[in-house]
């Protein structure tokens, strides 16, 4: 099984400010991963999908970039409604996700 | 406007099985696939298999292979994922996701529209 390792667990910061989130994977997983937001109580919205295409309505703030094992993605400017748990997500062997990092108002 | 309705939260006693429902409504059901996904508490989502709501085919996470069975009804919308054998690991909230597609190709490992989550509790 491959194993989704997302870092930092917590990233603390302000409205407008830049946000990089990371996500490594045990072994490659090429570019099939995708990138979630989840809210409290809510269920994931899919943002990002083949490791940098956007999904339908996603802001263009939203980037992800990377291959093979190592990725991120980048919130170029923080929105108040972006302050949320976020997933990576891999399909090129079976589907696992990482263990989230939570992006909290700093 | 796409929606998937979940059904109400559950109890279970261990040992016992559950049945989870999830209603499609304004799209094509039998044209897309459909996951599903649980999250127990303060747990990373958790991919449990998935079924072509077209043709009913399935596919289990290996993790659940033999205890979960998943089906669809394609006269009411509806999908369906059944646990069984149920241990008190398995507490969490079960999703329901569709596979997301675009208007020119579907990419059927990823999901963007989700149901609301179903509570299942097992406790003696």
């Amino acid at each position: 099984e491959i194993v989704l390792t997302q870092s930092p667990a917590t990233l603390s910061l302000s409205p407008g400010e830049r946000a990089t989130l990371s996500c490594r994977a045990s072994q490659s997983v090429s570019s099939y991963l995708a990138w979630y937001q989840q809210k409290p109580g809510q269920a994931p919205r899919l943002l990002i999908y083949d490791a940098s295409n956007r999904a339908t309505g996603i802001p263009a703030r939203f980037s992800g970039s990377g291959s093979g094992t190592d990725f991120t993605l980048t919130i170029s400017s923080l929105e108040p409604e972006d302050f949320a748990v976020y997933y990576c997500q891999q399909r090129n062997d079976w589907i696992t996700f990482g263990q989230g990092t939570r992006l909290e108002i700093k | 406007q796409v929606h998937l309705l979940q059904s109400g939260a559950e109890v279970r006693k261990p040992g016992a099985s559950v049945k989870v429902s999830c209603k499609a409504s304004g799209y094509s059901f039998s044209n897309y696939a459909m996951h599903w996904v649980r999250q127990a508490p303060g747990q990373r989502l958790e991919w449990m298999g998935w079924i072509n709501a077209g043709n009913g085919n399935t596919k289990y996470s290996q993790k659940f292979q033999g205890r979960v069975t998943i089906t669809r009804d394609t006269s009411v919308s509806t999908a369906y994922m059944e646990l069984s054998s149920l241990r008190s690991e398995d507490t969490a909230v079960y999703f329901c996701a569709r596979a997301y597609c675009t208007s020119t190709s579907c990419y059927y490992y990823y999901m963007d529209v989700w149901g609301k989550g179903t509570t299942v509790i097992v406790s003696s």
